[in-house]
């Protein structure tokens, strides 16, 4: 089944403790993409990666990293997570070929709570 | 001032019913249009997209966009319970990469 898979579902964490969600998409996509969801601000998108070694900043990218060392995983570090950083993750995952719409797929996403 | 606006509900309409779901947008730059659908607890599905103006039709559901007035609505014709979720809009510009834009998602309910 072609997917998009987040690991863990849900963390509760303390403020400063270093932590990292897992992505990994199955169907071969270039373009890779973190987003974090808050009420009454709609998702906005923390990292993007276009390809193997190739990342670039979003709109919220303060106190997150991101890496891409291999075409599947697209892991997003917290290397001292702050209360701000309470929120609903996605990963997105999608073919990238210019000039033509590539549709983003959603992973299930992981809530996190820095306490 | 944000860049895509949308109602945020709840909407609660009775099954069998005409729902509308509208978001307006600033950025004239935007060429596609899509709707997501997400129920609680899961990621956004895509319901369909939209290139540039016009209508687009999938079954019980169509996608407006009208370009002029930078506004797009998605109409859900006999409405269903299991059409209870959260809607999103969403908007890219041609290029520069494939980042989304999103409204802040509409909640419907639709009653028995």
């Amino acid at each position: 089944e072609a997917q998009v898979t987040q690991n863990p579902r849900y963390l509760i964490t303390v403020t400063g403790k270093k932590l990292t969600v897992t992505c990994s998409q199955n169907m071969n996509h270039e373009y890779m993409s973190w987003y974090r969801q808050d009420p009454g601000l709609g998702l906005r998108q923390i990292y993007y990666s276009m390809n193997v070694e190739v990342t670039d900043k979003g709109d919220v990218p303060e106190g997150y990293k991101v890496s891409r060392k291999e075409k599947r995983n697209f892991p997003l570090i917290l290397e001292s997570p702050s209360p701000n950083q309470t929120s609903l993750y996605f990963c997105a995952s999608s073919s990238w070929t210019v000039g033509t719409y590539n549709e983003q797929f959603f992973g299930p996403g992981t809530r996190l709570t820095v306490l | 001032q944000k860049e895509v606006e949308q109602d945020p509900g709840p909407l609660s309409v009775p099954e069998g019913a005409i729902v509308s779901l509208n978001c307006t947008y600033s950025n004239s730059a935007f060429q596609y249009f899509m709707w997501y659908r997400q129920y609680s607890r899961k990621g956004p599905e895509l319901l369909m997209y939209t290139y540039s103006s016009g209508n687009k039709e999938d079954g019980r559901f169509t996608a407006q966009v009208d370009k002029s007035s930078k506004y797009i609505s998605l109409f859900i014709r006999d409405s269903q319970p299991s059409d209870s979720a959260t809607y999103l809009c969403a908007m890219k510009v041609t290029g520069g990469g494939n980042k989304l834009t999103f409204g802040t998602g509409t909640q419907l309910k639709v009653e028995l």
